[in-house]
């Protein structure tokens, strides 16, 4: 059975500080894993990786894949209030087409 | 972008009867559609996944004459909650995949709060 476990399940931090938020997974058939923000209601598509070792990167927000040592890795620097959500990783079984979510890390950033 | 319409947002209904949730897709054909169910405070739970033209692959657990399923067309699912109860109340969300390639990106409805009394 795939799975896929995120840690820590809850973080409060201070706007300014750095956040590293940790996905590991295990699969058959991996292809890709993608990581989404919810806020309040419907998750946003934040990054796919499918490579190990190539950092993805959107303005304070970065991601990198280890293939070897099958996790993840999502970095928010400077963060803001904004910040504050659940973050979902997820991995699409590729043969049975749905893909298999972490329980999420919620994250607050108080002012 | 791609985007994902979901209907109603929020549902307030008597015990007994049936509710009807639509997901969308609207710039794109989706030809794999992804029902969740989600408390608070925890991550999606995968309902059901539905394929167009097919029935429904229900996850394990997950009864499917209570939670029907209707995918008719490429942009269009349904699911029915049907004889609603108390504990049905939840928060469910549709995903949906886009036909072409790099398929594997979900684009998710607002999801829909549902409230049994």
């Amino acid at each position: 059975e795939d799975k896929v476990v995120q840690s820590p399940l809850s973080l409060v931090v201070h706007e300014g500080d750095t956040v590293t938020l940790n996905c590991s997974y295990e699969v058959t058939n991996f292809r890709s894993l993608l990581w989404y923000k919810q806020e309040k209601k419907a998750p946003t598509f934040l990054f796919m990786l499918t490579s190990s070792g190539i950092e993805k990167k959107s303005g304070r927000l970065s991601s990198i894949l280890d293939k070897k040592e099958l996790f993840s890795i999502l970095n928010i620097t400077a963060t803001q209030t904004g910040d504050s959500a659940v973050y979902l990783c997820a991995v699409p079984n590729t043969n049975a087409g749905k893909s298999t979510f972490g329980d999420g890390t919620t994250l607050t950033v108080k002012p | 972008g791609a985007v994902v319409s979901q209907h109603p947002s929020w549902v307030i209904c008597k015990s007994g009867t049936s509710v009807k949730i639509e997901c969308r897709s609207l710039d794109f054909q989706a030809t794999t559609m992804f029902w969740y169910r989600q408390f608070p405070k925890q991550s999606l739970m995968l309902m059901a996944t539905s394929n167009e033209g097919s029935k429904a692959t229900y996850e394990q657990g997950v009864e499917k004459d209570k939670f029907l399923i209707n995918h008719a067309s490429l942009t269009l699912s349904t699911l029915t909650v049907t004889s609603a109860h108390p504990e049905d109340s939840s928060f469910y969300i549709c995903s949906a995949r886009n036909r072409g390639r790099g398929n594997e990106k979900l684009f998710f409805g607002s999801g829909t709060q549902l409230s049994v009394l």
